[in-house]
């Protein structure tokens, strides 16, 4: 089946320092990318949705001067936290949708998950 | 967005069927019902989805109620490995969006 890769899979940090993560369809074109967060014992919260070529648009709540979002390529999706704090740290999760069909159709596939920690 | 009420949880046994319900009662008629799973610290796992018919694929089935106001995701044996947290979830056309709720954490006893 079709493969997202996520990068890096922990990241620990120090507080004001800039942290990136990198999304990667393997097997097909992703046309729209998901970025989620979730905390401990929570469920997953929608932060953004990319569409290649295009800006993200994010979820209400969701600074998008603090969580810079970057799609530039059908296969690629970057979520750049700046200027992290402690109250950053969290799961990130990526997914991504190939685009090809109707998209209520479509299943989605999801990246195994970045665990932010911020000191 | 439109939502789904799910018990918080559910016992199983190891190799006895499982049925996780979801009630969506306000569904609307192009939304299609999607099932996800979590194992810990991993992303979800596509599980099945469907819209008006009952699905079956090599992991589960959907049985879809005729009214589309509930559905229900049935593990046929339950293995040890199936313990996770299943989300069901409706995506509507106008965006397509996968909208996560708390899900149903399932527990399978050996």
């Amino acid at each position: 089946g079709a493969v997202v890769s996520q990068h890096p899979s922990r990241v620990i940090c120090k507080s004001g320092t800039s942290v990136k993560i990198e999304c990667r369809s393997l097997d097909f074109q992703a046309t729209t990318m998901f970025w989620y967060r979730q905390f401990p014992k929570q469920s997953l919260m929608l932060m953004a949705t990319s569409n290649e070529g295009s800006k993200a648009t994010y979820e209400q709540g969701v600074e998008k001067d603090k969580f810079l979002i970057n799609h530039a390529s059908l296969t690629l999706s970057t979520l750049t936290v700046t200027s992290a704090h402690p109250e950053d740290s969290s799961f990130y999760i990526c997914s991504a949708r190939s685009g090809t069909g109707i998209p209520t159709n479509e299943k989605l596939f999801f990246g195994s998950g970045t665990q932010l920690s911020v000191l | 967005d439109a939502k789904t009420t799910q018990p918080n949880s559910m016992e199983s046994n190891e190799e006895e069927p499982v049925h996780l319900p979801c009630n969506h009662s306000t569904i609307s008629g192009t939304d299609y019902i999607h099932w996800y799973r979590q194992l810990p610290s991993q992303g979800p796992e596509y599980v099945i989805h469907g819209l008006t018919s009952n699905v079956n694929n090599r992991m589960a089935s959907l049985a879809i109620a005729e009214d589309r106001k509930s559905s229900t995701l049935i593990l046929h044996r339950a293995t040890l490995r199936d313990a996770a947290v299943y989300y069901c979830i409706l995506v509507r056309l106008a965006n397509s969006k996968l909208t996560f709720g708390k899900g149903i954490t399932l527990s399978v006893r050996p």
